[in-house]
């Protein structure tokens, strides 16, 4: 069946432009999760959502970082203002309910230039 | 807080030695502890999972991971190397903050395997 999916799978931004990241969980799955993953660094929690509640945002690096997954399915991570520093893979996890195993996604490169 | 800890950001075995890829953990409570593969350009994928249950633990692709209360240990092991092992290789530490299971993950380990 169908995974994880994540667009674009490449992004390269100028500093300063504002990007959507966008994750298709798999049908049904419960929770969702967003991970950054820099360069040669293991990936770190940024946040996650129990259906359309987002339940904790506390790996968000500033208030430049926004996500949202309105109708409890698809979830977009917004960045404002892009800065060089967040150059990285962008992974999305979901999970069929809150305590079983997460399901990553291809992820997304952003580049800031 | 949580951590884990990976020893070695490069191992090097040869096609049918073993692999023995190092993770220690901290922890206050009991933790879940995970190890994932990664392939290159691809999501994590997960190997295997202690979650309180039998401390030795079997995985897919013929990996096992032992947990070592005393050493805060969850190596994972797998007695002969093929080729398609060559990956990234992520422990992790569950928090079960908020009811959820938020993932710890170490700094990975690349695994090279040579003919």
């Amino acid at each position: 069946g169908a995974g994880v999916s994540q667009s674009p799978r490449y992004k390269v931004a100028k500093r300063g432009q504002d990007v959507a990241l966008r994750c298709d969980p798999i049908s049904g799955h419960v929770s969702l999760f967003w991970y950054q993953q820099a360069l040669g660094q293991g990936p770190e929690f940024l946040t996650y959502f129990q259906n359309e509640a987002q339940l904790d945002k506390s790996g968000l690096p500033s208030d430049r970082f926004f996500a949202e997954r309105p109708e409890g399915s698809v979830s977009t991570l917004k960045i404002q203002r892009t800065q060089q520093e967040d150059s990285a893979v962008y992974l999305c996890a979901s999970s069929a309910q809150v305590l079983s195993e997460q399901y990553f996604g291809p992820g997304t490169r952003l580049t800031v230039t | 807080a949580q951590s884990v800890t990976q020893l070695g950001s490069h191992v090097s075995v040869s096609e049918g030695a073993l692999v023995l890829l190092r993770c220690n953990y901290s922890s206050s409570v009991p933790p879940y502890l995970f190890w994932y593969v990664q392939y290159p350009n691809q999501g994590l994928q997960l190997l295997l999972k202690y979650t309180s249950a039998a401390t030795l633990v079997k995985g897919i692709n013929g990996f096992e991971a032992e947990f070592k209360k005393s050493e805060t240990s969850f190596h994972l092991t797998k007695p002969s190397a093929h080729m398609s092992d060559a990956a990234e290789y992520f422990c992790a530490v569950s928090e079960m903050n908020t009811g959820f299971q938020k993932l710890v993950f170490g700094t990975g380990t690349r695994l090279l395997v040579s003919p």
